[in-house]
Order: structure tokens, then C-alpha cells, then sequence
């Protein structure tokens, strides 16, 4: 079965800094996705970045990149120049691509970030 | 365009009622997921819809628990005799396709007194 860790229950940067959320996962599967997930305290969850394992290439969408290492099963995410609106919980998810595979994501506990002024 | 729709928002229930939780999919999202968040166990998996059928229901924690989706799109899960645990944040979420990008609900918190 596939697990995945967020070690850091919260975390706090200042305003324009730079902070880096880590994820590890287990899996025995070779074909799979990551994604980070955002909560507000809206509840609305808000995909941030996808990561397909196939791809050597690390994601990045604007402020945001991740650093995957597959072999260490590790999917941190980075998000640079901090903005107050980045205030919020921080999900990562796994998702199996194996034949017959239905997309459940299987997530993380979640990593509540606070941007400070 | 509009986004995944759940309703309600947030639903008091007193102990062994009977709820209906509501989602409303992106028009021309083919799959369709539920996911219970809770603070003692996390967001966790309960269903899966690819059309009106549910090819994975491996997820839902009792049989108290069941789920439906007619014509494609709307999907009502349904919570029979509630017991306190069941407390918790449903989220809904579609996808174009399975095995692709999801799109979440704002969630329905149900309390369970």
C-alpha cells in the first residue's frame, strides 16, 4: 500500500522569504503522479503543482517548484518570495497510474503554513 | 466556467439521523470522487464514480454509508443513523478523466451532536 509522510506539522515564513515544504512517499509502483494540494481556511482545496514520476524535469508553476528525487521517493515543494495569501494547510497527494487504477489520491497529513508580515 | 458545487455548506444533525451530502461536478467531468477529512484520520479516500457507476467504493467505513450518481453529474452520498464519529469536512472532487488533475468542492462540514 502506498503511504505518504509530511513531517512538518507547521511552519511559519516571513513575507518575500522562501520556505520548502517536504513529502516523502512509498510506493512499488513506477508510473505514478504527485501533486501539492492547497487548503485556505476557505476549505477550498486548490491544486498547486502536478508532478508526473515519468518526467526527470522538476515542476514549477510561477512562485512555486518542487524538487522530486525518485529514488529517495521525496517531493518537496518550494515556494518562493512568500505571499500573504499563501497562508494555509499544504497537502501532498499520490496518485497510482498502474492499469485499472481508479485516481484515489492518497494524501499526506497536511503542513499548515503561515506567511508572517 | 463554474466549479465543483456542494451543498450544504454545513449541516447539524442530531445522532442517528439520516443525512444526504450533495455534489455537483464540472459539467463534462466523467469521474467523481468523495473524501472525508477529519482531524484523527486525516483526508481519506471513499468513493469512486466513473459515470453512475462506482467501480470503487473501498473507501466508505461502514454501510451506513452509501452513495449515488444519476446522469452522469450530480452525486449525493448518504450518511444513515449518524453516529458523532462520522463528524467531519466531505469533499467532492471531479475530473476530466480518471487518472487526471482533480477539482475540489468548498466541502460540507457535517456535525453530529
Amino acid at each position: 500500500a502506498q503511504t505518504v509522510t509530511q513531517s512538518q506539522p507547521e511552519m511559519s515564513v516571513q513575507e518575500a522569504e522562501t520556505v520548502t515544504l517536504s513529502c516523502t512517499y512509498d510506493t512499488s509502483e513506477n508510473n505514478y503522479y504527485l501533486f501539492w494540494y492547497k487548503q485556505p481556511p476557505s476549505r477550498q482545496m486548490i491544486l498547486v503543482i502536478r508532478q508526473e514520476a515519468y518526467k526527470q524535469q522538476n515542476a514549477t508553476e510561477n512562485r512555486f517548484s518542487v524538487n522530486f528525487q525518485k529514488a529517495a521517493k521525496s517531493f518537496s515543494l518550494k515556494i518562493s518570495d512568500s505571499q500573504l495569501g499563501d497562508t494555509a494547510m499544504y497537502f501532498c497527494a499520490f496518485m497510482n497510474l498502474f492499469s485499472g487504477n481508479t485516481g484515489k489520491l492518497i494524501f499526506g497529513q497536511g503542513t499548515t503554513l503561515q506567511v508572517k508580515p | 466556467g463554474a466549479g465543483v458545487s456542494q451543498s450544504p455548506s454545513n449541516k447539524v444533525t442530531e445522532k442517528g439521523k439520516d443525512v444526504e451530502l450533495r455534489c455537483d461536478p464540472i459539467s463534462g467531468h466523467t469521474a467523481l470522487y468523495w473524501y472525508r477529512q477529519s482531524l484523527g484520520q486525516g483526508l481519506e479516500f471513499l468513493i469512486y464514480f466513473q459515470g453512475n457507476s462506482a467501480p470503487d467504493k473501498s473507501g466508505l467505513p461502514s454501510d451506513r454509508f452509501s452513495a449515488e450518481r444519476t446522469g452522469g453529474s450530480v452525486s449525493t452520498l448518504t450518511i444513515q443513523r449518524t453516529q458523532q464519529e462520522d463528524s467531519a469536512v466531505y469533499l467532492c472532487a471531479s475530473s476530466l478523466v480518471t487518472v487526471y488533475e482533480q477539482y475540489f468542492g468548498p466541502g460540507t462540514r457535517l456535525t453530529v451532536t
